[in-house]
C-alpha cells in the first residue's frame, strides 16, 4: 500500500457545483496534514492546512479523519479557475520525510 | 520578496553526462527539500537540508545523486551519469522553520524540467 493515496480522476464538473476528494494516509503516527495546488506546468503552492478539528477557507474546507486515516478536501461554489491539480501531503514527524500524493485532477467546465 | 529561483530552467542533457541543478530558497529560510516530480506524478522526496546540515537523504535513488548546501543558503543537486530515468522535473523547496516544527509551509521554485536523451 502506497504512503498516501488518492484518486488521480480527472474530475469534471460544472462551473456552480460542489466537488470533493478524500486522500488515505497508510501511517498512524502521521502529525500534519496539507493540501497542495498545481497549475499545469507550474510549482505546487499550499492550498491549506488540515486541522484535527477541520477547517474551512471561504469555499474550500479541510476534513481530517483520524481513525479511519484520511483527509478530505471540499470545494463548493466551483470556479473555473479552480482547475488544478491537487495534491495531499502528510508529514510522520521528526526529521521524516514528507510525502505527497500522487494528486488529483479537477477541470472544471463552463 | 524574492521567492525561491531554481536555474536552470530546462536542462537537456545526454545519457551519461553529469549535470548540477540550483536551488536558491527564500532568504532566511533553514529548511530546504528537493523532490522528483515525473509526469503525472506527484513530487517524490529526494532529500532535506536544515541549514548546511543534510538531515534526510532517503530519497535519493542511487548514489548518482548528491545534494549539498554548504553554507546554509544556495542548494546544488547533482546528478552523475545520467539516465533516461532521470528525466523528471526537480523542485526545490524552502521554509522557515526546521521541519521539526511540524507545520510550516513549504515555498516551491519553479522547478528545473530535466531531460535526458
Amino acid at each position: 500500500r502506497k504512503e498516501v493515496e488518492q484518486d488521480p480522476g480527472p474530475f469534471n464538473v460544472p462551473e456552480g457545483a460542489t466537488v470533493a476528494f478524500n486522500c488515505t494516509y497508510s501511517n498512524s503516527a502521521s502529525q500534519s496534514f496539507f493540501w497542495y495546488r498545481q497549475d499545469c506546468r507550474k510549482e505546487p503552492k499550499l492550498l491549506m492546512s488540515v486541522y484535527s478539528s477541520g477547517n474551512e477557507d471561504g469555499r474550500f474546507t479541510a476534513q481530517l479523519n483520524r481513525a479511519s486515516q484520511y483527509i478530505s478536501l471540499l470545494i463548493r461554489d466551483s470556479k473555473l479557475s479552480d482547475s488544478a491539480t491537487y495534491l495531499c501531503v502528510v508529514w510522520v514527524g521528526g526529521y521524516q520525510k514528507v510525502t505527497f500524493g500522487t494528486g488529483t485532477k479537477l477541470q472544471v467546465i463552463p | 520578496g524574492a521567492g525561491v529561483s531554481q536555474s536552470p530552467r530546462y536542462k537537456v542533457a545526454k545519457r551519461g553526462q553529469d549535470v548540477a541543478l540550483r536551488c536558491d530558497p527564500i532568504s532566511g529560510h533553514v529548511s530546504l527539500f528537493w523532490y522528483q516530480q515525473a509526469l503525472g506524478q506527484g513530487p517524490e522526496f529526494l532529500t532535506y537540508f536544515q541549514n548546511e546540515a543534510q538531515l534526510d537523504k532517503s530519497g535519493l535513488p542511487s548514489d548518482r545523486f548528491f545534494a549539498e548546501r554548504p553554507e546554509g543558503s544556495v542548494s546544488t543537486l547533482k546528478i552523475q551519469r545520467t539516465q533516461q530515468e532521470d528525466s523528471a522535473v526537480y523542485l526545490c523547496a524552502s521554509s522557515l522553520a526546521p521541519k521539526g516544527a511540524g507545520t510550516d509551509t513549504q515555498y516551491f521554485g519553479p522547478g528545473t524540467r530535466l531531460t535526458v536523451l
